[in-house]
This record gives structure tokens, sequence and C-alpha cells, in this order.
């Protein structure tokens, strides 16, 4: 049973539009939650996260917006740049000694 | 220079043979992981540990082994038992597992089957 889910599997998008990935999650208890960036053949690197006491946090062109009701987050980058174009992976984390949970990732292509 | 290293970043198996991935991190950081990434199904974890001399299972631990006998090392052993062992190898590191830290990921091992 996935407890993080990024229903689409890819998302394409022009440069310097706004690029924005999608998250659900199922689980309550968790409380903060992750965006890691992935390109071919290397390690995910840490984007941005957000605590669940928060609804918003920004980063540059990156910002994560949480909806604890709908248990739901999403991930906006503005504007994209192709240098963007990876896959994206949702991340949460229940409190107490629990590992993150990941998301199957979104693949995100940013075309010129 | 502080961060993850895996290593060997190409590793070849044999049927019927163990192979070890090694991980080391120099970020003093006290939790260790070890995911498994294949096409489609995004990052599973295989083991993780906490504490030296401390581990436990993931959601697919079966066919893999591990250790930690030092904070800096953690590495993965993937046994003959592991019947589809070719996949991307991905070991992280945080400060504590869960209680909202941020692991931080190593370059990866691809292991392939011959």
């Amino acid at each position: 049973d996935q407890q993080v889910k990024q229903n689409s599997p890819s998302l394409s998008v022009q440069e310097g539009r706004i690029s924005i990935l999608n998250c659900d999650y199922t689980n309550s208890m968790f409380d903060y939650f992750l965006w890691y960036k992935k390109y071919p053949a290397e390690g995910p690197t840490f984007l941005i996260s957000i605590s669940s006491i928060k609804d918003k946090n920004e980063d540059g062109r990156f910002t994560v917006f949480l909806n604890k009701s709908a248990k739901h987050l999403s991930l906006h980058i503005v504007p994209s740049q192709p240098g963007d174009s990876a896959v994206y992976f949702c991340a949460a984390s229940a409190m107490g000694n629990t590992p993150l949970v990941f998301g199957k990732g979104t693949r995100l292509s940013v075309i010129a | 220079d502080g961060g993850i290293t895996q290593s060997p970043k190409y590793l070849f198996r044999k049927e019927g043979q163990n192979v070890t991935l090694s991980c080391e991190q120099n970020l003093n950081h006290d939790a260790m992981y070890w995911y498994r990434q294949d096409p489609g199904q995004g990052l599973r974890l295989i083991y993780y540990s906490q504490i030296v001399n401390d581990f436990q299972k993931g959601d697919i631990a079966e066919g893999y082994s591990v250790s930690r006998e030092k904070k800096e090392s953690f590495p993965l052993t993937v046994t003959s038992a592991q019947k589809n062992p070719t996949a991307f190898y991905l070991c992280a590191s945080s400060i504590r597992s869960g209680d909202g830290k941020t692991q931080y990921f190593g370059p990866g091992t691809r292991l392939l089957v011959l």
C-alpha cells in the first residue's frame, strides 16, 4: 500500500513557465515532507522541505505548498529552466525513528 | 570535503555469487540507509541503521545483509538468495532516523548480473 503517491509519471513544461509537481499521502502521522531531484545515474539531491506546522516554504525558484486537510503537497518551480529536467521525488517522514517514505517520482521535462 | 561515497560505480555479479557494495560517510551522521531503485518503482528501502551495531529491515530486505561496525560505514551485501539483483543501489545518511531529518544520498552503484 503506497503511503506517498505521485500520480503523474511525467510532466512537460515550456522554459520560463511554471512547473507544478503534485504528491498525495495517506498516513496522517507524517509531519515532515521533502522534495528531491534526481538526474540519471546519480543520487537524489535534496531540494526543499516543509514541516506540517507550515503551509508554505520558499527557496528561490522553488516553493512547496502543504494542504494537510487534503493530505496533498505540491512543488512549484518558477520560472522553469532546462536544467530542471530531472525526476522529482516526494518523501515524507513521521515522528520517531522511522525512515523517509518515497513516492515513485515524476519526470519533469523543460522544453526550450 | 564532507559527503557520502559509494564504490564501485558499476559492479558485476555472477550467478550464485555474493557481492558487497561499499558506503562511507564523513558527515558524522548517526543514521544510514540503503535503497534500491528500479525503473518506475521509485526508491525502496532495503535496510537502515540508526546507530552503530544496530540495523533494521526495510521493505525489501530479503536476499540482502548489512553490518554497521563503524559509524562511518554501512556496507550492503547482495547474496545469491536475491533473485533479481540488477538495480541502482543508493546509500544515504541523516543526523537521526525520522524526526524530520533530511537524508543525503551518495552517487549510487549500478549492479549488473552476468
